[in-house]
């Protein structure tokens, strides 16, 4: 069990441009989700994923980042014209499901935006 | 909205000693997890519990729902202890995890 897999590790962008993040969830887990994680804010939820069906985005900001999960095994992170406070560790996660389930973390994606 | 306020923020222990984290959560949380951060960046899950103690090893886990708080022991530390302690509550959000801040722990001989 290779657990959860995010690429790439480390993403440098320039202001402007669009940053895509994968993540494939551990083998098995209909649970994905995505967090976002900075010094001043600490770790923020952004959006879950229930049997590849989008469940709660309540954390995403509104413009510029969208998630989406085609299939079971991998969830994309986009962020369209990214910005220098869009610069974070982006976390995803995955659980065998249920409302407390454990939850088991990717390595991150650090973003870093110019 | 969910809070987990985790002491102490860094911690420095002598081989051989031991010493407890603490959470204490604002809300009824349904489960906690306790993380370590490796030297890679990655959470390693250490402890899941939606009530009562749990032991692996040198490290220990209790989880009182009703008063709010969880607690990890480290028991005869060891220097590959070392790095970041994080504790994660499953609250009201319910799939909304809520993490501590973070303790530091640095393990010395």
């Amino acid at each position: 069990n290779a657990g959860v897999i995010q690429t790439p590790r480390h993403k440098v962008t320039g202001k402007g441009q669009e940053a895509t993040l994968w993540c494939e969830p551990i083998s098995g887990h209909s649970a994905v989700f995505w967090y976002r994680q900075t010094i001043v804010q600490g770790l923020e939820f952004l959006t879950y994923f229930r049997n590849q069906a989008p469940i709660d985005d309540s954390g995403m900001p509104k413009e510029r980042f969208s998630a989406q999960m085609p299939n079971q095994s991998h969830s994309t992170l986009k962020i369209q014209s990214t910005q220098p406070q869009d610069s974070a560790v982006y976390l995803c996660a995955s659980s065998l499901g249920g409302i407390y389930a454990e939850q088991f973390f990717g390595p991150g994606t650090r973003l870093t935006v110019l | 909205g969910d809070q987990v306020e985790q002491s102490p923020s860094a911690l420095s222990l002598h081989e051989g000693t031991g010493s407890a984290l603490r959470c204490n959560f604002t809300t009824t949380m349904r489960a906690v997890q306790w993380f370590r951060k490796n030297s890679r960046g990655s959470l390693i899950n250490l402890f899941y519990l939606a009530s009562g103690t749990k032991e692996n090893g040198r490290l220990k886990s209790a989880f009182d729902s009703k008063e709010r708080y969880s607690t990890l022991h480290i028991r005869d530390a060891q220097l590959e202890d070392s790095g970041t302690y994080f504790c994660a509550g499953s609250g009201t959000g319910g799939y909304k995890v809520v993490f501590g801040s973070g303790t530091r722990l640095l393990v010395s001989p």
